[in-house]
């Protein structure tokens, strides 16, 4: 498909476990996005790519949480040590945006993280 | 940085009946306003965006208003519908310099009763 493709769907996890979240965004697109959404919560900003330049990191609510993205491509969040509270469903969406332009970021179906 | 407040957070009206969702954005800057639907265990969805150049936008059912000066936009359904039932979130992103956001409200859920 022609989509946002992430893996896993699920994961469980035991407390204090690192786990590895992969997002494969359009082809093309040079901004992608991770967000998390705690149960019946909003989404909540965690890292921006776009391009070559650095990634905003602002939204990373712990050093536990990392992420790299590949060749402009392919991005991975790490949560090391994980905890309770890092249950939720991780979103990554990327869209085509310029320079200057925002266009349609497209989200992938999510993978639900389950920390026990 | 840039803060979205979105109202209600729950709504629920009867088939038929029109339905409208705030949002408010703190950044002057920001100058796209995208609204994502969120159906249960997806990913959300666009189904409408505005740019700070226009003040209404719509498509079908569904039309998106925007006040630059009050700081506040609008998300408007007609003649809702039961599969109109799902979580809405409105957005607000800025531009410069190649650099990007995207923040998003907390989501209203929307009940469509037949």
């Amino acid at each position: 498909g022609a989509g946002v493709s992430q893996s896993p769907s699920n994961k469980v996890t035991e407390k204090g476990k690192d786990v590895e979240l992969r997002c494969d965004p359009i082809s093309g697109h040079t901004a992608l996005y991770w967000y998390r959404q705690r149960l019946g919560q909003g989404l909540e900003f965690l890292i921006y790519f776009q391009g070559n330049s650095a990634p905003d990191k602002s939204g990373l609510p712990s050093d536990r949480f990392s992420a790299e993205r590949t060749g402009g491509s392919v991005s991975t969040l790490t949560i090391q040590r994980t905890q309770q509270e890092d249950s939720a469903v991780y979103l990554c969406a990327s869209s085509s945006q310029t320079r200057s332009v925002n266009t349609e970021a497209f989200f992938g179906q999510g993978t639900r993280l389950t920390v026990v | 940085g840039e803060n979205v407040e979105q109202h209600p957070s729950t709504l629920s009206v009867q088939e038929g009946d029109s339905a409208v969702i705030k949002c408010t954005y703190s950044d002057s800057a920001s100058n796209y306003f995208p609204w994502y639907k969120q159906e249960l265990g997806k990913g959300p969805q666009l189904i409408i965006d505005i740019r700070s150049n226009v003040g209404e936008k719509k498509d079908q059912r569904i039309a998106v208003t925007l006040n630059k000066t009050a700081k506040h936009f609008s998300l408007h359904i007609t003649e809702t519908q039961p599969e109109d039932s799902a979580v809405y979130f409105c957005a607000a992103s800025m531009d410069y310099s190649g650099y990007s956001t995207l923040t998003f409200g907390k989501g209203t859920m929307l009940l469509v009763s037949p």
